[in-house]
């Protein structure tokens, strides 16, 4: 069955350091989408692709990045952690970027940044 | 710009009875609504959406939903709740590719 991954599941850093999270789903979508969730805000867009070599800024990018160099993956970087981005990570793909499509969720990636 | 409201972060219910969760939204183009579970420690699972083929929309796990443009809500309801329906429920509006979601509900449900 077509599935998203992420990896790790769990994460723990310190202030400052790199972090790369992993996202691949295996459903051959165009459209790729990485979110965070914290208490009291739902989840909240940080970076978006429709496609290969496509990438776009959310409505929460600072200090995060993301590169599709593939279909099948989009890694989202920190590049300096920080205490503000502990949260949980969730990458999601949809197949068109029609209104009506369904967007499929991984299970998440719990970032500690100490 | 478009945006959603969950009223009330917490709700509690006994087991077999209305579940009822409420969600109204702000949007400036004719809305796609989504219902969104998510059970502890996993990631979010479609419930049901809106896409204007009928108000009333049915969804898994015996939810169902109803769209009323006049009060610009998509209240989410389970006529008989059961203790799997423990978990967090998120409204959700889309329009220009890109989803807007609400603060989540959480649900639990007593013996």
């Amino acid at each position: 069955d077509a599935e998203i991954t992420q990896s790790p599941r769990h994460k723990i850093t310190e202030t400052g350091r790199q972090v790369t999270l992993a996202c691949h789903q295996t459903w051959n979508h165009n459209n790729m989408f990485w979110y965070r969730q914290d208490l009291g805000h739902g989840l909240r867009l940080i970076h978006y692709s429709y496609g290969v070599q496509d990438t776009n800024k959310g409505e929460v990018s600072d200090g995060y990045s993301v590169s599709r160099s593939n279909t099948e993956d989009l890694p989202l970087t920190l590049e300096s952690a920080a205490s503000s981005q502990t949260s949980v990570y969730f990458c999601a793909s949809s197949e068109s970027v029609a209104d009506t499509d369904t967007q499929y969720f991984g299970p998440g990636t719990r970032l500690t940044v100490l | 710009a478009q945006s959603v409201t969950q009223l009330g972060s917490h709700v509690s219910v006994s087991e077999g009875a209305l579940v009822l969760l409420r969600c109204n939204y702000s949007s400036s183009v004719p809305p796609y609504l989504f219902w969104y579970v998510q059970y502890p420690n996993q990631g979010l699972q479609l419930l049901l959406k809106y896409t204007s083929a009928a108000t009333l929309v049915k969804g898994i796990n015996g939810f169902e939903a109803e769209f009323k443009k006049s009060e610009t809500s998509f209240h989410l309801t389970k006529p008989s709740a059961h203790m799997r329906d423990a978990a967090e429920y998120f409204c959700a509006v889309r329009a220009g590719g890109k989803l807007q979601f609400g603060a989540g509900t959480q649900v639990v449900v007593t013996p």
